[in-house]
């Protein structure tokens, strides 16, 4: 059940933005987005979720689409901490089961 | 506590042994999820908790694994008779209530290699 789809990789130069993509075509009115990050031998980092509204932390801001069908996490100003996998999850509203992690996107910063 | 503490951090035992891994969620949380890590691959959803109740326990790969947790609180993940294809970095993670408006915190994982 492919629930989202990310690029595989993304490079970025240190200080720059980033915007990393993610398609959730078949998402539903009650389905949250998710992003998490990992770093290298380290566990999963929680980053930001959504539902309809875009969201902001100190951390990132998450743009969704109007029809909710693709989001877009943006990093303000990468740095080379920022180097990590993202993975875009869309978690079913309906269930409580935990959250289903696809392949992510292997994110580059140059320095 | 201020964070999910898992332990212990790597774990190598031989091929036929019985290992728990233990994870200890952030103080308050109510939900709680077990996931591994093979080398290089996704995370793979074994289980969760609701409080102490594990409503759905068909993520787990064999009859070889089980979870429980106790007080609400601590949670152990037993794997009996250990294979070299349990060889993973077992994470843990909790958050306020199961359902998806809520994010999770993860623990730093056991890596478990099985020789």
């Amino acid at each position: 059940d492919a629930k989202t789809t990310q690029p595989n990789s993304m490079e970025s130069n240190e200080e720059e933005p980033v915007h990393l993509p993610c398609n959730h075509s078949t998402i539903s009115g009650t389905d949250y987005i998710h992003w998490y990050r990992q770093l290298p031998s380290q566990g999963p980092e929680y980053v930001i979720h959504g539902l309809t509204s875009n969201v902001n932390n100190r951390m990132a801001s998450l743009a969704i689409a109007e029809d909710r069908k693709s989001s877009t996490l943006i990093l303000h100003r990468a740095t080379l901490r920022d180097a990590a996998v993202y993975y875009c999850i869309k978690g079913s509203g309906g269930g409580a089961d935990g959250l289903t992690f696809g392949k992510g996107t292997h994110l580059i910063i140059q320095p | 506590g201020a964070g999910v503490s898992q332990s212990p951090s790597n774990k190598v035992t031989e091929k036929g042994k019985d290992v728990e891994l233990r994870c200890d969620p952030i103080s308050g949380h109510t939900a709680l999820y077990w996931y591994r890590q093979s080398l290089g691959q996704g995370l793979e959803f074994l289980i969760y908790f609701q409080g102490n109740s594990a409503p759905d326990k068909s993520g787990l790969p064999s009859d070889r694994f089980s979870a429980e947790r106790t007080g609400g609180s601590v949670s152990t993940l037993t794997i009996q008779r250990t294979q070299q294809e349990d060889s993973a970095v077992y994470l843990c993670a909790s958050s306020l209530q199961t359902g998806v408006s809520y994010g999770y915190t993860f623990g730093s994982g056991t890596r478990l290699t099985v020789v």
